[in-house]
């Protein structure tokens, strides 16, 4: 089946700075990705759709210049969460869906999250 | 807008007792159904879907059926075990241009022993 790889699992950085988690679709092509923002008590926020080699759609309230994204190929999206506070903090999820006929198949794949502690 | 109602957890069960978690949606047409599982600090796997009306999907003993009449995917298991400990996700796909995801707030399983 499809796999999605994020990196880094867990990062932990300094107030201010900024961190870039990476997620790679490993064995197709995924037109589009999402991010999502996972807060206590399980809910799960979209934050913004990327499609490849286009701007980023970002959802209400979400502010653009914090979290970057790109999504500069069919298998890479990245997203950069500039200067950093600790209310950022998070788990924060890709999710990649397969070009063409096999979306219907398999739709949307997951990476395994990306835990951000901003100290 | 379309949206995903879930029942609050958290469900504690015994092992081999059985398991309902309920999920009813709001959406304009027919969206595909999904239910995801995530483990502890992992991301989520796809458990089942259903893509049209009285359709039942099914994986590792977990069934849904999708009910147009009463628009909801219950989530149902015979016998859980511990191992099915996790956080269980309903979800719709949005018939919009991005076709995203739309998820209901998580239900929290813990089976215990």
């Amino acid at each position: 089946g499809a796999v999605v790889s994020q990196h880094p699992s867990w990062v932990i950085c300094k107030s201010g700075t900024s961190v870039k988690i990476e997620c790679r679709s490993l064995d197709f092509q995924a037109t589009t990705m999402f991010w999502y923002r996972q807060f206590p008590k399980q809910s799960l926020m979209l934050m913004a759709t990327s499609n490849e080699g286009s701007k980023a759609t970002y959802e209400q309230g979400v502010e653009k210049d914090k979290f970057l994204i790109n999504h500069a190929s069919l298998t890479l999206s990245t997203l950069t969460v500039t200067s950093a506070h600790p209310e950022d903090s998070s788990f924060y999820i890709c999710s990649a869906r397969e070009q063409g006929a096999q979306a219907h198949i398999y739709g949307y794949t997951f990476g395994s999250g990306t835990r951000l502690t901003v100290v | 807008g379309n949206s995903v109602t879930q029942m609050e957890g958290p469900v504690t069960l015994s092992e081999e007792a059985f398991l309902t978690i309920n999920c009813t949606y709001t959406a304009t047409g027919y969206p595909s159904l999904f239910w995801y599982v995530q483990y502890p600090g992992e991301g989520l796997q796809l458990l089942l879907k259903a893509t049209k009306a009285d359709d039942k999907g099914s994986n590792k003993g977990f069934e849904a059926t999708y009910r147009k009449e009463t628009t909801s995917f219950h989530l149902e298991k015979g016998s859980v075990q511990v191992s099915d400990s996790a956080v269980y996700f309903c979800a719709l796909r949005d018939g919009g241009a991005t076709n995203k995801l739309i998820f209901g707030t998580g239900t929290l399983l813990a089976v215990q022993p």
